[in-house]
């Protein structure tokens, strides 16, 4: 049991460049989330589902897009990166309602230059 | 709109004191839920603590333990005994029950344990 895997775990852009990251749980989770977490920040809301086939606008999905096509996996596109997307990414996911624990992956360092 | 807010960047303590950390938020729901995270220095968050509103009763886990004070918005995480392995960031979060999916977390709290 893996729990949440992110992948990948670091990786530089530049600018203008295209990229997908990657969020796979083996829990059979219902509800995914993909956050960004900036220094001075906290963690703030991307994207999120709430079932296979679902997605809907967080806190910041500006220049951000998401699927989810299958319900263990929960992609984050960047289609056309920013140096102010510079973050940690973290995905998480949890088994019905937010208010539940929610488990979370390692994180991906993303660099945009 | 709802806040959270934590009013403490940084904190340290010695091995095997006991410490407080503040979290208040902002809300006019009655019902919702409240979360401690920690993330260490691998990055990887887990769930502390979690303490839902309707219970008076302060949750506690070993050697966390939460003081809920719903009239005052204060929900301050107690560590007790602390080890060289609580060194890490604590976030505070926050949701309410009423069709909302989105957590809210505050700024976090770096929390350093001197040996």
């Amino acid at each position: 049991n893996a729990g949440v895997t992110q992948t990948p775990k670091f990786r530089v852009l530049k600018t203008g460049q295209s990229m997908t990251l990657l969020c796979a749980q083996d829990m059979n989770h219902e509800y995914m989330y993909w956050y960004r977490q900036d220094p001075g920040m906290g963690l703030r809301l991307i994207h999120y589902s709430v079932g296979e086939g679902t997605t809907a606008k967080g806190e910041v999905p500006d220049g951000y897009n998401v699927s989810r096509l299958k319900k263990q996996n929960f992609l984050l596109g960047l289609e056309s990166a920013a140096p102010s997307q510079t973050s940690v990414y973290f995905c998480a996911s949890t088994k019905d309602r937010p208010y539940y624990e929610q488990y979370f992956g390692p994180g991906t360092r993303l660099t945009v230059t | 709109a709802q806040t959270v807010t934590q009013s403490q960047p940084e904190m340290s303590v010695q091995e095997a004191e006991t410490v407080t950390l503040s979290c208040t938020y902002d809300t006019s729901e009655n019902n919702y839920y409240l979360f401690w995270y920690k993330q260490p220095p691998s990055r990887q968050m887990i769930l502390v603590i979690r303490q839902e509103a309707y219970k008076q009763q302060n949750a506690t886990e070993n050697r966390f333990s939460v003081n809920f004070q719903k009239a005052a918005k204060s929900f301050s995480l107690k560590i007790s005994d602390s080890q060289l392995g609580d060194t890490a960031m604590y976030f505070c979060a926050f949701i309410t029950n009423f069709g909302n999916e989105k957590l809210t977390f505050g700024t976090g709290t770096r929390l350093t344990i001197i040996p």
